[in-house]
């Protein structure tokens, strides 16, 4: 099994639409959850950090649910710029190492 | 500020050949990452650098890879013989070491080194 699992999509969503999709993670002793973002052929880029009251970032929330070991992100009014592929992120108590997902494939379309 | 970067963006070797890569981080992160994203696989932990010295160097995937980070500030990441399977992206990342926070540190990513085995 692996540490942290997403759905790999597509999530096709027409822009204006809200999208929403999980993740969860297999190490209870995780501590610091991110999700990040990547461009095709590009580097993972930090969208936000994800705590245990929720966060939200304009048109992004993130939730973290402790006890059932998911996180989520929700994106409001799709843009056609969020197409992305969003990796889901964890990092353990001991230590700096991150812990990818695969990672969701997102497509925003007019 | 001058992100991350990597050098080269891209290498296309032959198997048994070697190739180093290097990663310069964001001036003044203590913190050093190399990581890996193989064909179809998601992105994976090789090593941590603390300054000049190895933190975790757990991801290593076997002794054809040698990490350096002389002086703590830019670091190489050597294979030596290449093997195909080492195909991938080789990111690097870095971070700042913030007193009293723990191991919570947000990283920041290079845009990676796409290396070809042939």
């Amino acid at each position: 099994r692996k540490e942290v699992e997403q759905d790999p999509g597509p999530f096709n969503v027409p822009e204006g639409a809200t999208v929403a999709f999980n993740c969860t993670y297999s190490n209870s002793a995780s501590q610091s959850f991110f999700w990040y973002r990547q461009d095709c052929r590009k580097e993972p880029k930090l969208l936000m950090s994800v705590y245990s009251s929720g966060n939200e970032d304009g048109r992004f929330t993130a939730q973290l649910n402790r006890a059932s070991q998911y996180i989520s992100l929700l994106i409001r009014d799709s843009k056609l710029s969020d197409s992305a592929t969003y990796l889901c992120v964890v990092n353990k108590a001991a230590g700096n190492k991150l812990t990818f997902g695969g990672g969701t494939r997102v497509l925003v379309k007019p | 500020e001058a992100g991350v970067t990597q050098f080269p963006s891209h290498s296309v070797i032959e198997k048994g050949q070697t190739v180093t890569l290097r990663c310069d981080p964001i001036s003044g992160h203590d913190n050093l990452y190399w990581y890996r994203r193989v064909m179809g696989k998601e992105i994976k932990f090789l090593l941590h650098f603390v300054k000049e010295s190895k933190q975790d160097e757990s991801g290593m995937p076997n002794n054809r890879f040698l990490a350096e980070r002389t002086g703590g500030t830019y670091s190489t990441l050597k294979v030596q013989p290449a093997e195909l399977e080492d195909s991938g992206v080789y990111f690097c990342a870095s971070s700042q070491f913030i007193s009293g926070q723990g191991a919570v540190h947000e990283q920041y990513f290079g845009p990676g080194t796409r290396l070809t085995v042939t």
